[in-house]
């Protein structure tokens, strides 16, 4: 099956710093989303960005489908963006819509 | 805005009870799916269904089954809940064509004793 890697595993920013996440994936994709996972557990869409370039307010994600990767870009880092970063994928010609998940990248932003 | 709500936020289960576990939708979405969340394990599918009465097998399928009666609910049903059981459930929707964002729930955190 698809693989999607994601780096780094863990971050820690103090705030007002920026950072980039990467998600790499094995395959062509149809879909590709990035969420945030919130410390109580929910997910929140941030981006549906199969491929080019997308921006909402500080946070923009740039999708290279011919080279299989992704990247989300995050500035003026504030300790409300703590949590889990996921990018997930949708392999080209599947149906029904099935995600498969990176392993996450963990941000922790300090005062 | 879209809103995917879940039955519980928290359950508590014995080794045994049958669990139903509840997803609706308001957005007509066509698609739902329930996934587990493990620390180590990321998210991983359980069931998914692309229409009313329909349902197929995720990655881990095994203890669990599905019901799809209403194309706004979405029901995961552990027959015979197992301490291995005990996880992070969560449910989602999203369209079929177009812009297939997946929606999530705010989850299900399961305990079996």
């Amino acid at each position: 099956g698809i693989q999607v890697e994601q780096s780094p595993p863990d971050l820690i920013l103090q705030e007002g710093a920026n950072s980039t996440l990467r998600c790499n994936f094995s395959d062509s994709v149809n879909n590709l989303q990035w969420f945030h996972q919130n410390p109580w557990g929910q997910l929140i869409n941030l981006f549906y960005i199969p491929s080019g370039t997308k921006q909402n307010g500080r946070l923009s994600a740039t999708t290279v489908a011919t080279e299989r990767y992704s990247l989300l870009y995050i500035s003026s880092s504030q300790t409300t963006d703590s949590g889990v970063y996921f990018c997930a994928v949708e392999r080209i010609y599947n149906q029904g819509g099935k995600l498969i998940f990176g392993q996450g990248t963990e941000l922790s932003v300090k005062p | 805005d879209v809103k995917v709500t879940q039955s519980s936020r928290y359950l508590v289960k014995r080794t045994g009870e049958k669990v139903f576990l509840e997803c609706v939708q308001d957005m007509d979405h066509e698609n739902m799916f329930w996934y587990r969340q493990d620390p180590g394990l990321g998210l991983r599918l359980i069931y998914f269904s692309y229409d009313v009465k329909m349902k197929e097998k995720g990655d881990i399928p095994e203890g669990y089954s599905v019901s799809r009666e209403k194309k706004e609910r979405f029901s995961l049903i552990l027959e015979s809940a197992s301490t291995n059981q005990t996880s992070m459930y969560l449910c989602a929707s999203s369209l079929t064509g177009g812009e297939k964002t997946q929606y999530f729930g705010p989850g299900t955190r399961l305990l079996v004793l």
